[in-house]
C-alpha cells in the first residue's frame, strides 16, 4: 500500500462547479502538506502549502488538512478551464535536509468544460 | 537563470545505452531533488543533494542510476545501460532551505524513452 493515496479520476466538471480533491496518507510522520499543479508535459507547481489541521485560502483556492483522519483536501471555486491539469498531492516530514523529500500522491486529472 | 532547466527535453536511448541528465538548478538553490515520474503516476524520490553532498539516495532503483553535483550547482543524472522499464520523466527540483523558504521549484524535466 502506498504511503499517499489520491484518486487517478479523470474527474470532469462544467465551468464554474466547485472541484473537490482529496488524498489520504499513512504515515503519521507528515507534518507539511501541499498541493501542486501539473499541466501536460510541464513540471509540476506549487499551488498550496499548509502545516497544521485547518483550512487555507488563497483565491479560488482552499486547501483543507485533517491530521486526525490523515486526509487533506483542495477545493477550487468557480473551477475554469484554465484549471484542467493534473493535481498533485504531497507531503513531506521536516523543512530542511532529507526531510525536505516529498512524497507524492498519484494525482489527479481534472478537466474542466465549457 | 529565472526557473530550474533540465537539458535535453526529451530522449530516445536503445536498450543497453547510456544516458546523461542534466538539472541546472536556481542560482542560490542549497537543495537539489531528482524524481521519476511514471506514466499516470505521481513523481518518485530518487536523490537529494545539500550542496555538493549527495545526502539520500534511497530512491535509486537500481546501480545503475547515478546522481553528481560536484560543484553544488548543475546536476547529473547518469543511466547506465538503460532498460525499458527506466521510460519515465525525470524531474528535478531545487530550494533555497533558509529558514522558511523552502519551497521546492521544479524544472519541466527530460522525457527519457527506452526502445
Amino acid at each position: 500500500q502506498k504511503e499517499v493515496e489520491q484518486d487517478p479520476g479523470p474527474l470532469s466538471v462544467p465551468e464554474g462547479a466547485i472541484v473537490s480533491l482529496n488524498c489520504t496518507y499513512s504515515n503519521s510522520a507528515f507534518q507539511y502538506f501541499m498541493w501542486y499543479r501539473q499541466y501536460s508535459r510541464k513540471g509540476p507547481e506549487l499551488l498550496m502549502y499548509t502545516y497544521s489541521s485547518g483550512n487555507k485560502e488563497d483565491g479560488r483556492f482552499t486547501a483543507q488538512v485533517d491530521k486526525s483522519s490523515k486526509y487533506i483536501s483542495l477545493f477550487i471555486r468557480d473551477s475554469q478551464p484554465s484549471d484542467s491539469a493534473t493535481y498533485l498531492c504531497a507531503m513531506r516530514k521536516g523543512l530542511t535536509g532529507g526531510g525536505n523529500k516529498l512524497t507524492f500522491g498519484t494525482g489527479t486529472q481534472l478537466k474542466v468544460e465549457l | 537563470g529565472a526557473g530550474v532547466s533540465q537539458s535535453p527535453r526529451y530522449k530516445v536511448a536503445k536498450r543497453g545505452q547510456d544516458v546523461a541528465l542534466r538539472c541546472d538548478p536556481i542560482s542560490g538553490h542549497v537543495s537539489l531533488f531528482w524524481y521519476q515520474q511514471a506514466l499516470g503516476q505521481g513523481p518518485e524520490f530518487l536523490t537529494y543533494f545539500q550542496n555538493e553532498a549527495q545526502l539520500d539516495k534511497s530512491g535509486l532503483p537500481s546501480d545503475r542510476f547515478f546522481a553528481e553535483r560536484p560543484e553544488g550547482s548543475v546536476s547529473t543524472l547518469k543511466i547506465q545501460r538503460t532498460q525499458q522499464e527506466d521510460s519515465a520523466v525525470y524531474l528535478c527540483a531545487s530550494s533555497f532551505d533558509r529558514g522558511l523558504n523552502t519551497e521546492a521549484f521544479f524544472g519541466q524535466g527530460t522525457r527519457l524513452t527506452v526502445v
